[in-house]
């Protein structure tokens, strides 16, 4: 079974603070997303990944950046973190093959920001 | 611009109904789509994946179907339990050359027992 893990499942930060949101996929998939939930906004897509190095910005990259060193690791930055910047957060990856693409989920971190 | 909806927002039914969650799409350009399950406070489960030259998906109680013209898709539960009670959640993938995926906001369904 594909396993995503992710850093943290709560986090609690101030105003201002550089915050770091990991997540960890064993499956050697090529493409990994961030997203962010919201009641009544459901899931955003903030960046993916489809190779180690690179990204693309999604709906809603304002705010954040995106590390991906190492194919199994994409992290997630909040250069500095704002109230608005409360909200669950959710990894996924995905395989890179055509006919192949479901997307499997990490447990989710619920960040909130004072 | 794609958007996706899900009616009704949230469902009620007697344990042992079958029943149909509906998913909407504006632009029938799509590449495929998802359905997943979340249950509270948790991540998402793929529960299938239907290719959009595919017009249904099974798997055990559940089946997916597809109908790309309409910008339709629905999720059949057969038998329906308590332990399926969760939020659904149905997500389009933009056609091919972009990995962008436009979720629902979903059903949330509660099965009484």
């Amino acid at each position: 079974d594909v396993k995503v893990t992710q850093s943290s499942r709560y986090l609690v930060k101030r105003t201002g603070e550089k915050v770091f949101l990991e997540c960890v996929q064993d499956m050697d998939h090529e493409n990994m997303f961030w997203y962010r939930q919201d009641p009544g906004l459901g899931l955003r897509l903030i960046y993916f990944s489809y190779d180690v190095k690179m990204k693309e910005k999604g709906d809603i990259p304002e705010g954040y950046s995106v590390s991906r060193e190492k194919k199994e690791r994409f992290s997630l930055i909040l250069e500095s973190a704002s109230t608005n910047q409360t909200s669950m957060y959710l990894c996924a990856s995905q395989l890179g093959v055509a006919g192949r693409e479901t997307q499997y989920f990490g447990p989710g971190t619920r960040l909130l920001v004072l | 611009k794609q958007e996706v909806t899900q009616i009704p927002a949230a469902l009620s039914v007697p344990e042992g109904e079958n029943l149909v969650l509906n998913c909407s799409f504006t632009d029938s350009a799509i590449y495929n789509l998802q359905w997943f399950r979340q249950d509270p406070g948790k991540g998402l489960t793929s529960l299938l994946l239907i290719q959009s030259s595919q017009r249904e998906q099974t798997s055990g109680r559940l089946n997916a179907s597809l109908d790309k013209s309409s910008g339709r898709s629905t999720l059949y539960i057969a038998a329906s339990q308590p332990g399926d009670s969760a939020t659904y959640l149905c997500a389009v993938r933009l056609t091919s050359g972009t990995y962008k995926y436009i979720f629902g906001t979903g059903t949330r369904l509660k099965v009484l027992a």
